[in-house]
């Protein structure tokens, strides 16, 4: 069982609908991340939080913006996106953005744009 | 630039040991790490190395070579389930993980 959880698990929705991806950790970790996999590709990062502030923005669209309400909490806000969005976004932790330390990854949201 | 290559696929039989090797040119280096990742699911974290050796974990063993830019994941006792795709990262000096494109095993009965 994976210790960052992931909601939902699979999402469907149109090029003008707005929704949010979520995730939660309670290992104490204290940096997050947000990663955008698509098939057979490795992940690629899309942002970093350190201590709930955002620490790497990898010049992502503003299409997506990113939400840190606390330490256990990632939110990830849609709008707008484009079929080209569809992918499987993974989120994981570690226990600092400073640490040699493995991340820790959610079972993933495989999200697909209409 | 920063370049991590790893073979595409990789096929091996049940019961078997498999190496999956990984070469990187990296800016900065502060650990290697080997993850495991089954079609349609989130890659889950099986071994890292920091210092040159090898790091014993079960039937997953990793190795690393600084001087060569050079690590390998040894799998033994190769199971079915083992079948997945094997991503090798590098954190770089800024402690970003840098991927490889990952090495497809199969494993045959």
């Amino acid at each position: 069982d994976t210790e960052v959880t992931q909601t939902p698990k699979h999402l469907v929705m149109g090029m003008t609908n707005k929704k949010s991806l979520k995730c939660e950790q309670h290992m104490g970790h204290r940096a997050m991340y947000w990663y955008k996999q698509k098939a057979k590709k490795p992940p690629e990062l899309m942002f970093v939080y350190s201590y709930e502030k955002l620490s790497i923005n990898e010049s992502v669209p503003s299409r997506f913006s990113p939400e840190c309400p606390n330490s256990s909490l990632l939110n990830l806000h849609l709008h707008a996106l484009q079929p080209e969005d569809s992918a499987l976004y993974l989120c994981a932790s570690s226990p600092g953005t400073g640490d040699v330390q493995p991340q820790h990854f959610g079972d993933g949201t495989r999200l697909s744009i209409l | 630039g920063q370049n991590i290559d790893q073979p595409t696929e990789m096929t091996a039989t049940e019961g078997a040991i498999v190496q999956i090797n990984c070469t990187y040119q990296t800016s900065g280096f502060n650990g290697l790490f080997w993850y495991q990742q089954h079609a349609g699911e989130a890659p889950t974290f099986l071994s890292y190395n920091v210092l040159d050796g090898l790091e014993e974990k079960g039937r997953f063993s990793s190795f690393l070579s600084r001087s060569k830019g050079y690590s390998y994941l040894l799998l033994k006792e190769l199971q079915m389930k083992d079948s997945a795709s094997y991503l090798c990262a590098v954190m770089d000096s800024n402690y970003q993980l840098i991927w490889g494109a990952g090495t497809k095993l199969i494993i045959k009965p």
